[in-house]
């Protein structure tokens, strides 16, 4: 079946514009997760979401950072005022559950540059 | 606060030689492990996981240790192929939902 999707693949955008990026989970997959991977870095938790629960905004790195999970299954990660730090590829996972040792599945990532 | 580092950032094996890659975790209370490989362009895929009451599982073709005694982690892979080329992440969880993931490690297969 399809795996999780993410548009755009890459995205490439001035700073101080805003930019969102778009996760499609696995269908019926409760639970889905945004991580940063900088350069040469390993992934960086950002935001966790599992069903109606109140999503988990601990790795978030500032305010400019804020996500969404609309009707349980499509996510948006929406980054405001871009700084050439959050040049990264932004990668989404989903899992099954959520809870202990469910496979998380990842998609291909968006790569966002800033200039 | 946690940290999982990985002992060489590079790797280079002969196709057909074995290969293992290290990890090294620093909080005792994390239960749970997962190897992921990410090629180039694309998000990491699941390879095999490991509880932390066990030691030893195998796939196929790979193999995964741990020692809790020594916080470390180890994945081996047989009979390496250059499809196997790409880097490979340690990630633990120990109670919350999200994982926390090491920096990787490159492996590239010689022919």
């Amino acid at each position: 079946g399809a795996g999780v999707s993410q548009s755009p693949s890459n995205k490439v955008t001035e700073k101080g514009k805003d930019v969102e990026l778009r996760c499609d989970p696995i269908s019926g997959h409760t639970a889905l997760y945004w991580y940063r991977q900088s350069l040469g870095q390993g992934l960086e938790f950002l935001i966790y979401f599992q069903g109606n629960s109140a999503p988990d905004k601990s790795g978030l790195p500032s305010d400019r950072f804020s996500a969404e999970r609309t009707g349980g299954s499509v996510s948006t990660l929406t980054i405001q005022r871009t700084q050439q730090e959050d040049s990264a590829v932004y990668l989404c996972a989903s899992s099954l559950k959520g809870k202990g040792t469910d496979t998380q599945y990842f998609g291909p990532g968006t790569r966002l540059t800033v200039l | 606060g946690e940290s999982v580092g990985l002992h060489l950032p590079t790797l280079s094996v002969q196709e057909g030689d074995n290969s293992i890659i290290n990890c090294a975790y620093s909080n005792s209370a994390s239960d749970y492990f997962i190897w992921y490989k990410q090629e180039s362009g694309k998000g990491p895929q699941f390879i095999i996981d490991i509880r932390s009451n066990m030691d030893k599982r195998q796939g196929q073709r790979v193999t995964v240790l741990l020692n809790k005694t020594v916080k470390h982690l180890s994945l081996q892979i047989a009979a390496t192929q250059p499809g196997d080329s790409a880097v490979y992440f340690c990630a633990e969880k120990s109670g919350a939902n999200n994982l926390f993931f090491g920096t990787g490690t490159r492996l590239t297969v010689i022919p």
